[in-house]
């Protein structure tokens, strides 16, 4: 069964540069969520979007950005990178957020972003 | 952001042990309730939705129970095997804001 694609699985980069990480929900999920998980820290929620809109938002630095697309997947864009945004970035998806039902998200295998 | 609370933080068990550990969160506004369990090195995988007060469910040897009034959440394990060591993670409320997990080591 076709999971939750997150690309690229690792990233390196240096301060101050951008990165862009991207996530493919399940097919039909509509609704996204991102993750941020530090070094021996527990996961954060960043953001999360509903048919395209954004529908709640944790604690996603003013530096960051992210937007779902037509076709579903979402892309966390991150600029001014710090040394403190190394960690794991999970993105998750559901189904009918939106609706009040509530499923079970399926989680991607993260992406490992390093900032040197 | 939802404020969730597990304890306890880490957790110790014999094969062949049963024991359950708590997630509490705030009562006001509930939405629903999910429990994920995280192995290291891999991505969180869902073991139940909970929405209704009293709601009990099961899979296996897992079992949870939701107390919503009150705030609370049971996770138990009856019968742990080493392969069930790992975090266990709540997640409270539209966000899926997670707490902090119960880690849970299992010994042969």
């Amino acid at each position: 069964a076709a999971g939750v694609i997150q690309s690229p699985r690792h990233l390196i980069k240096e301060k101050r540069e951008t990165a862009t990480l991207k996530c493919y929900p399940i097919p039909r999920h509509d609704t996204v969520y991102w993750y941020q998980q530090g070094p021996g820290q527990d996961p954060q929620f960043l953001i999360s979007f509903y048919e395209k809109m954004q529908s709640d938002k944790g604690s996603i630095p003013d530096r960051f950005s992210a937007q779902q697309f037509s076709d579903y997947h979402s892309e966390l864009n991150m600029s001014s990178l710090e040394l403190g945004d190394s960690a794991l970035y999970f993105c998750a998806s559901s189904l009918g957020l939106g609706q009040g039902v509530d499923t079970e998200a399926f989680f991607g295998q993260g992406t490992r972003l390093t900032v040197v | 952001i939802l404020n969730v609370e597990q304890s306890p933080q880490s957790l110790h068990v014999q094969e062949g042990d049963s024991t359950n550990f708590t997630c509490s969160f705030p009562s006001s506004n509930f939405y629903a309730l999910h429990w994920y369990r995280w192995e290291t090195a891999k991505s969180p995988e869902a073991l139940f939705v909970m929405t209704l007060n009293g709601d009990e469910k099961k899979k296996g040897r897992i079992s949870a129970t939701l107390n919503t009034k009150e705030g609370y959440s049971y996770l138990y394990i009856k019968g742990s095997q080493p392969e069930d060591s790992a975090t266990y993670l709540c997640a409270p409320g539209r966000q899926l804001t997670f707490g902090s997990g119960t880690q849970l080591t299992v010994l042969p």
